[in-house]
């Protein structure tokens, strides 16, 4: 089975401070996601990579950066830490893209601001 | 814009009392309609895929049928075990590896 893996559970940092979520995935999947999930809300897609070194904003780009060095490995980068951008972070990858294909999550990263 | 909506929001049901949870969809083009099951701090777990009007699918006691416009996860005779919150999803046929649109969920408890 494929395994989406994030780095961190839970994490609790203070405004302004500069923050790391790192994602792995074991199965050679081209296209890696970043959502985040809030109550009420939904998923909403953050940003996205279907290459190395390459990327697309989704959604809900704004206050995040990505960076996709590896195949295997996707970050997503908090600049500059905002209490409104404390959230549950899921990751997600897929094989291709193509037709119908379905995505597989990592646990999720409780992330709080403070 | 591609627009997911699920209904109920949440649903308490009795075990062995039979149910269905909701999924209307508006997309350019349907690619596929995706059902994940999502357990407290955890992440999606996938389910179904459906990728045209009149497909079925079913894994034990889950069927789930697909219309032009909507589809339906239908839960037989429902245990404790399958208390978890139920999202659709959709992709369109845009093109690229853009994911999928979301709805917000349906929060399903099955009381013993």
């Amino acid at each position: 089975d494929v395994k989406v893996t994030q780095s961190s559970r839970y994490l609790v940092k203070r405004t302004g401070e500069k923050v790391f979520l790192e994602c792995v995935q074991d199965m050679d999947h081209e296209n890696m996601f970043w959502y985040r999930q809030d109550p009420g809300l939904g998923l909403r897609l953050i940003y996205f990579s279907y290459d190395v070194k390459m990327k697309e904003k989704g959604d809900i780009p704004e206050g995040y950066s990505v960076s996709r060095e590896k195949k295997e490995r996707f970050s997503l980068i908090l600049e500059s830490a905002s209490t409104n951008q404390t959230s549950m972070y899921l990751c997600a990858s897929s094989l291709t893209g193509r037709l119908g294909e379905k995505l597989f999550f990592g646990s999720g990263t409780q992330l709080s601001v403070l | 814009e591609d627009q997911v909506t699920q209904s109920p929001e949440a649903l308490r049901l009795q075990e062995g009392e039979s149910s269905s949870l909701n999924c209307s969809y508006t997309v350019s083009g349907l690619r596929g309609l995706f059902w994940y099951r999502q357990d407290p701090g955890k992440g999606p777990e996938f389910l179904f895929t459906l990728y045209s009007a009149g497909e079925e699918k079913e894994k034990e006691r889950l069927k789930a049928t697909l219309t032009k416009k909507e589809s339906f996860l239908h839960i037989t005779a429902p245990k404790p075990e399958d208390s978890a919150t139920y999202l659709c999803a959709v992709q369109a046929s845009g093109g690229g590896a853009d994911g999928l649109t979301f709805g917000k969920g349906t929060h399903l408890i099955i009381q013993p």
